[in-house]
């Protein structure tokens, strides 16, 4: 069934650790993107792509970084996590054939630094 | 710049009772609103976008552009409709969506 995976959904994690937040989507999607968002707060856009090799950062800046080296991956990398990226992070993926700008969400990664 | 204003954090409305969930939005060319909405323990998905002008599960928003709003309104409101909403703007084949802070709407039985 064609969907959008993130992994994990829950993340509790040290300060300084590298850590990685999957997301995988089966529905043919060349371009996606990584919001965040702070309880109350608006979804930012932090990473986006347009497709294979295709990064671009997005509004809201992030110490984050991502690669897209296949269509259906598009993983977010921490170096060393802080406190500070203590947040929801939402992975989402669209088709803007045809002129729809629909973007189809992943359950969300809710990321914990302590 | 673009921007995407729901002033009501919290909504509650009794079953039945009509429903309208505010959006104001800022940007200076043609844009294209969207409704999300997030129901317990799911992901966010979309509702209803202002280019096709349909009615979801009760829901429709009319795109004011004189007011500059896009203001999500349901005649008969039902406990299903218990949900956190998103309003988001995009500029036509832009790669972004602005959204919202959101509203939590509560239907009481």
């Amino acid at each position: 069934e064609a969907d959008i995976y993130q992994t994990p959904r829950y993340l509790v994690i040290g300060t300084g650790k590298k850590i990685t937040l999957e997301c995988s989507q089966t529905m043919g999607h060349d371009k996606m993107y990584w919001y965040q968002q702070d309880p109350g707060m608006e979804l930012h856009l932090i990473h986006y792509s347009y497709g294979v090799n295709s990064t671009e950062k997005g509004d809201l800046s992030s110490e984050s970084t991502v690669s897209r080296i296949r269509t259906e991956h598009f993983p977010l990398t921490l170096e060393s996590a802080r406190p500070s990226h203590t947040s929801q992070y939402l992975c989402a993926s669209s088709d803007p054939a045809g002129g729809r700008n629909e973007a189809f969400f992943g359950q969300g990664t809710r990321l914990t630094v302590v | 710049a673009q921007r995407v204003t729901q002033p009501e954090k919290l909504l509650s409305v009794f079953k039945g009772a009509p429903v309208e969930l505010k959006c104001n939005y800022s940007y200076s060319g043609s844009p294209e609103l969207f409704w999300y909405v997030q129901y317990s323990r799911q992901r966010l998905q979309l509702l209803l976008r202002h280019i096709s002008r349909e009615s979801i599960k009760g829901f429709t928003a009319d795109l004011n552009k004189g007011e500059t709003s896009f203001h999500l309104k349901k005649p008969f409101a039902q406990e299903e409709d218990s949900a956190m909403y998103y309003c988001a703007l995009s500029q036509t084949g832009a790669n972004n969506l602005f959204f919202g802070t959101g509203t939590r709407l509560t239907v009481i039985p």
